[in-house]
C-alpha cells in the first residue's frame, strides 16, 4: 500500500518551453503532498507543500511563478515548470502523506527534467 | 528549528563488513526518525523508522538503528553488507505535524 507514482520518469525539453510533472497516489487520499528537488549529489530540498483545494506554501526562495503547483484531488498534484532554463535541470521528487497522517511520507520515483 | 546532520558523505566497506552510517539531529522537542535509501535515479525507499517505543528499530534488508536521546543519535547499522547495497542513504526528522528534514546524505560504497 502507499504508493506513489511520478509521470514521466523523465524529460527533456528546450528552453523556454513548460513542461508538467504528474504525482499521483495510486491506492490512498493524500491531503497534503510535498514536491522536491535535488541536485547530482545532493540532498533533497522542499520546494512546496501543496494541500487538496487550496493554494501551496513555497519554501523561501522558490519562485511561485515558475514553479506552479496545483492539487486538484486527493490523488493528484501537478508540478509545472514555466519557461523553463537549463538551470531548471533537477530531479523532481514528490511524496504525499495519507489523511490523519502528518508524519510519514510516502515518496515518488522521482522525474529527471533536462533543459536543452 | 530541527536539523540533521550526517558526519560521513561517503563511507566505503567491503563486501560482507560491518557498516554504520551516522545521524545526530537537533530538536528541543520529540521527534520522529527515519532512514530512507536512494538508488541511482529512483526515489527514495524508506529503510526503518523511530516513532516511539523500543529505541532499536529494525528496517528491511538487514538494517537496524538505534535512537538514542541523550546523544541525540540515530546511527544506521548492518552486520554484513552486500553489493546491492552501494546506494545514498538519508537520515531525516520531523515533529508530528511539520516538515521532514533530511540530512546531507551519505553515500554507501561496496566494494567486492
Amino acid at each position: 500500500g502507499a504508493v506513489v507514482s511520478q509521470h514521466p520518469s523523465w524529460v527533456i525539453c528546450k528552453s523556454g518551453t513548460s513542461v508538467k510533472i504528474e504525482c499521483r497516489s495510486l491506492d490512498f487520499q493524500a491531503t497534503t503532498m510535498f514536491w522536491y528537488r535535488q541536485f547530482p549529489k545532493q540532498s533533497l530540498m522542499l520546494m512546496a507543500t501543496s494541500n487538496e483545494g487550496s493554494k501551496a506554501t513555497y519554501e523561501q526562495g522558490v519562485e511561485k511563478d515558475k514553479f506552479l503547483i496545483n492539487h486538484a484531488s486527493l490523488t493528484l498534484s501537478t508540478l509545472t515548470v514555466t519557461s523553463a532554463h537549463p538551470e531548471d535541470s533537477s530531479f523532481y521528487i514528490c511524496s504525499a502523506t495519507l489523511a490523519g497522517d502528518l508524519y510519514e511520507q510516502y515518496f515518488g520515483p522521482g522525474t529527471r527534467l533536462t533543459v536543452t | 528549528a530541527q536539523s540533521v546532520t550526517q558526519l560521513d558523505s561517503q563511507v566505503p566497506v567491503f563486501e560482507e563488513a560491518p557498516v554504520e552510517l551516522r545521524c545526530n539531529y537537533s530538536s528541543s522537542v520529540s521527534v520522529y526518525l527515519f532512514w530512507y535509501v536512494q538508488y541511482p535515479n529512483q526515489g527514495l525507499q524508506l529503510l526503518l523508522k523511530y516513532l516511539s517505543g523500543s529505541t532499536l528499530v529494525k528496517g528491511i534488508n538487514g538494517f537496524e538503528a538505534e535512537f538514542n536521546k541523550s546523544q541525540t543519535s540515530f546511527h544506521l547499522r548492518k552486520p554484513s553488507v552486500h553489493i546491492s547495497d552501494t546506494a545514498e542513504y538519508f537520515c531525516a526528522v520531523t515533529q508530528k505535524g511539520n516538515m521532514l528534514t533530511f540530512g546531507g546524505g551519505t553515500r554507501l560504497m561496496v566494494k567486492p
